[in-house]
């Protein structure tokens, strides 16, 4: 159980175009999604917090503008990487939160995560 | 600041080892405490968490880690490492209130490198 699949899981695209990557809760309700983005051998930093039905919560420096993100559903929150450059090419992995079921609401389950590269 | 701290950047040890992957924090107020591990190219896999109760936690893998509130310290431990066991790990830590509430506070991660 807890199953999180992103999608794709790997995308190369042109500088100045958009980029959309999908976060999937399988087996289970995610009433809160998060979004992480990790440089080759650095630790995660967390991008923001999205909260079904509602407005996602950026952290300080990230640009809501240029990564937006929609969690339209119980299952699916979507991060979509605006006018790329080729410094936002990196490994953006979300995790989800059992928040409906009650079975492990504080433990967040992650993606297999998606690498960006934008030429 | 709330921070956690991985000491190590990298351990070795020999297979069949023992084994030890350090980590404190420095979050107030008894957070949740977790260890996830990482392969390359793939996402972060749930190995174990402390809430409370019991200072050793077992998970997945055969892994286990020691809470220590007076250190605020939760090591991951394997009592014999598989080479299979090789990857990147990471403490995390949740605060139960306050302004990061419910998000995960990571450690810089630590590779674990187990030979042959």
């Amino acid at each position: 159980g807890a199953v999180v699949s992103q999608h794709p899981s790997w995308v190369i695209c042109k500088s100045g175009t958009s980029v959309k990557i999908e976060c999937r809760s399988l087996d289970f309700q995610a009433t809160t999604m998060f979004w992480y983005r990790q440089f080759p051998k650095k630790s995660l930093m967390l991008m923001a917090t999205s909260n079904e039905g509602s407005k996602a919560t950026y952290e300080q420096g990230v640009e809501k503008d240029k990564f937006l993100i929609n969690h339209a559903s119980l299952t699916l929150s979507t991060l979509t990487v605006t006018s790329a450059h080729p410094e936002d090419s990196s490994f953006y992995i979300c995790s989800a939160r059992d928040g409906a079921s009650g079975r492990a609401p504080d433990t967040q389950y992650f993606g297999p995560g998606t690498r960006l590269t934008v030429l | 600041a709330q921070s956690v701290a991985q000491p190590e950047d990298q351990v070795n040890v020999a297979e069949g080892n023992p084994l030890t992957v350090k980590c404190t924090y420095s979050v107030s107020g008894n957070p949740y405490l977790f260890w996830y591990v990482q392969y390359p190219n793939r996402g972060l896999q749930f190995l174990l968490k402390y809430i409370t109760g019991d200072n050793l936690v077992k998970g997945s893998y055969g892994f286990e880690a020691e809470f220590n509130k007076s250190q605020t310290s939760f090591h991951l431990k394997k009592p014999s490492a598989l080479v299979s066991d090789s990857a990147l790990y990471f403490c995390a830590v949740s605060p139960r209130w306050g302004n990061n509430t419910g998000k995960l506070i990571f450690g810089q991660g630590t590779t674990l490198q187990v030979k042959p």
